[in-house]
């Protein structure tokens, strides 16, 4: 079974903060993507990465960073978190068809 | 960029019954189509992947027209354990916002 994990659960942070989200897949998947997930808006993708140290932006990367420096690990930073930055934040990994396998998700609450 | 669109439901529907969503899609150049379920408070997770006119997996039937630019997904015997929300994708890496099923005793 492919895993996706990620590094937290629930994480409460400051306005103006700098905010790791790691996450880690163990199937050897080319393809990584970030994506928020906000009710009524749907999940709404931040960034992705094709490959080692590729990164490409999606429908909403303002206000966010991301790291890919080895194939299982991507990460996505907030580089001053916001209030409306609060949001679920699922990462997923896909096989060369974009069948997506999602990690259980991140809550963040930036207060 | 090109949206994907689902109707939001809820469908509440009685155990046994079938039940019918469609996904429109607007990006022509998607190749391959997918269903999620997503639980509440959970992720989604992988329900069915449509490569061409359809696919098949015990109660669950999902096709593809082309043609006419939607994706549907077939429900039949529907249980309990069936309630959740339904998410559609293609290749183009956009989500519809999900169908949300009920399925009631």
């Amino acid at each position: 079974d492919v895993k996706v994990t990620q590094s937290s659960r629930y994480l409460v942070k400051r306005t103006g903060e700098k905010v790791f989200l790691e996450c880690v897949q163990d199937m050897d998947h080319e393809n990584m993507f970030w994506y928020r997930q906000d009710p009524g808006l749907g999940l709404r993708l931040i960034y992705f990465s094709y490959d080692v140290k590729m990164k490409e932006k999606g429908d909403i990367p303002e206000g966010y960073s991301v790291s890919r420096e080895k194939k299982e690990r991507f990460s996505l930073i907030l580089e001053s978190a916001s209030t409306n930055q609060t949001s679920m934040y699922l990462c997923a990994s896909s096989t060369d068809h974009y069948e997506q396998y999602f990690g259980p998700g991140t809550r963040l609450t930036v207060t | 960029r090109k949206e994907v669109e689902q109707d939001p439901g809820p469908f509440n529907v009685p155990e046994g019954a079938t039940v019918a969503f469609n996904c429109t899609y607007s990006n022509s150049a998607s190749q391959s189509f997918f269903w999620y379920r997503q639980d509440c408070r959970k992720e989604p997770k992988l329900l069915m992947s449509v490569y061409s006119s359809g696919n098949e997996d015990g109660r669950f039937t999902a096709q593809l027209n082309r043609a006419s630019q939607y994706i549907s997904l077939l429900i039949r015997d529907s249980k309990l354990s069936d309630s959740a929300t339904y998410l559609c994708a293609g290749t183009a890496l956009i989500f519809g916002k999900g169908t949300t099923l009920s399925v009631s005793s």
